[in-house]
């Protein structure tokens, strides 16, 4: 399964762009990348995934770079709200006999006013 | 419409004592998982079902940890001989399927503490 790298710790004024990287250099061209959210004491929220093209909802983008080998979630106006630990994740091969995500430590933004 | 819910939402037992906790998954769903978390920790995957089918039960750290699921629905984790070792915060999530892209969806968890 592939790594991911993260950042621990990151901080963004509120109002702000919050960018999020992950390095993932052992990707697997099947492989997508996802990313998730953990607000304190609560369960992780899904936020966004892409396989190779930049991807865009109404939480956040992601943009993927061409290789492959990096991403980066954006935030594009980052509130008090968005203070959590994001996991940047590489699915494992999505068969009948196995589906799981497996968590690094993730990146805890921490917006402020 | 109503999200994956667990119970209960703590849990303190004292060590050597068998407990077990309940998921309820999103209507529909049919595959689910479950994860720990300790104190300060990343996820950790336990134990994944399709249906009633535990097809990757490769997470479970020792033969204490069992998990079954009946009726496509609700799920059961149970600890027997509880360790202190074992005090997470453990966490169900559901997806619509097992496969392909589907985001899997996060319940609350429940947070035990083994005196």
């Amino acid at each position: 399964d592939a790594k991911t790298t993260q950042p621990t710790s990151m901080d963004c004024a509120e109002g702000r762009a919050a960018n999020l990287p992950c390095n993932h250099s052992t990707i697997s061209g099947n492989e997508y990348v996802y990313w998730y959210r953990q607000i304190h004491s609560q369960g992780p929220q899904y936020i966004i995934h892409g396989l190779k093209n930049n991807e865009t909802n109404e939480m956040a983008s992601l943009i993927i770079t061409e290789d492959r080998k990096s991403s980066t979630l954006i935030l594009p106006h980052a509130t008090l709200r968005d203070t959590a630990v994001y996991y940047c994740i590489v699915r494992v091969a999505m068969t009948y006999n196995t589906d799981k995500l497996i968590f690094g430590t993730g990146t805890r933004l921490q917006v402020f006013p | 419409g109503a999200g994956v819910s667990q119970s209960p939402s703590n849990k303190v037992t004292e060590k050597g004592k068998d407990v077990e906790l309940r998921c309820d998954p999103i209507s529909g769903h049919t595959a689910l998982y479950w994860y720990r978390q300790s104190l300060g920790q990343g996820l950790e995957f336990l134990i994944y079902f399709q249906g009633n089918s535990a097809p990757d039960k490769s997470g479970l750290p020792s033969d204490r940890f069992s998990a079954e699921r009946t009726g496509g629905s609700v799920s059961t984790l149970t600890i027997q001989r509880t360790q202190q070792e074992d005090s997470a915060v453990y966490l169900c999530a559901s997806s619509l399927v097992g496969t392909g892209t589907y985001e899997q969806y996060f319940g609350p968890g429940t947070r035990l503490t083994v005196t």
